[in-house]
């Protein structure tokens, strides 16, 4: 099976800080994305990568950044992090677009205090 | 920005069929239709997809009608691990990238 590993389960950070979430898949799939979930909110979109050193952003982009200088892994960066970024953050992963399945990982809590 | 529509909430017993419909308004020629099932603490699993009529595998069934404004979620004889939140989707095919709704919390009741 795919595995979609998530560096932290759970993070807390200061406000201001520079915040960095891994993810890491090991199926040699294309795409990659973030999502970030809040309570009654679903899934949004925060970026997403169909290829390496390629980003297209989704519905949420502002105040964060991506990155993805190798195909296994794609990073999330909150240049300055605030309290409104307190959520919790989803990998996920598919070998191509289209109809391909999504791989997630497992979660990031992420507290800005 | 989700493309889909679905109940907030539904309620069931241990050994009931629960249906869960969802509409399309804006499905394209070639999205086809998905669904994903979170439980606490872990992300989305895929469950099923189909693009018409009847598709069933070992976990559900999906019925999609002619016109595919709308798909609806089968579970036979739910039981307690089935509590759960379903999302329905299609794909953006624009973007490549899939738009999660807020999905419709199941709690299945013993």
């Amino acid at each position: 099976d795919v595995k979609v590993t998530q560096s932290s389960r759970y993070l807390v950070k200061r406000t201001g800080e520079k915040v960095f979430l891994e993810c890491v898949q090991d199926m040699d799939h294309e795409n990659m994305f973030w999502y970030r979930q809040d309570p009654g909110l679903g899934l949004r979109l925060i970026y997403f990568s169909y290829d390496v050193k390629m980003k297209e952003k989704g519905d949420i982009p502002e105040g964060y950044s991506v990155s993805r200088e190798k195909k296994e892994r794609f990073s999330l960066i909150l240049e300055s992090a605030s309290t409104n970024q307190t959520s919790m953050y989803l990998c996920a992963s598919s070998l191509r677009g289209g109809r391909e399945k999504l791989f997630f990982g497992s979660g990031t809590q992420l507290s800005v205090l | 920005l989700a493309k889909t529509t679905q109940p907030i909430s539904m309620d069931s017993y241990e050994g009931q069929e629960v249906n869960i419909t969802c509409s399309h308004n804006n499905i394209a020629t070639n999205d086809y239709i998905t669904w994903y099932q979170q439980f606490p603490s872990q992300g989305p699993r895929f469950i099923i997809q189909g693009y018409k009529t009847k598709v069933t595998n070992e976990v559900a069934s999906l019925f999609i009608p002619a016109d595919r404004k709308s798909s609806t979620l089968s579970l036979p004889r739910v039981s307690l691990s089935d509590t759960a939140v379903y999302y329905c989707l299609d794909m953006d095919t624009g973007r490549r990238a899939l738009t999660f709704g807020s999905g419709t919390r199941l709690q299945v009741q013993p």
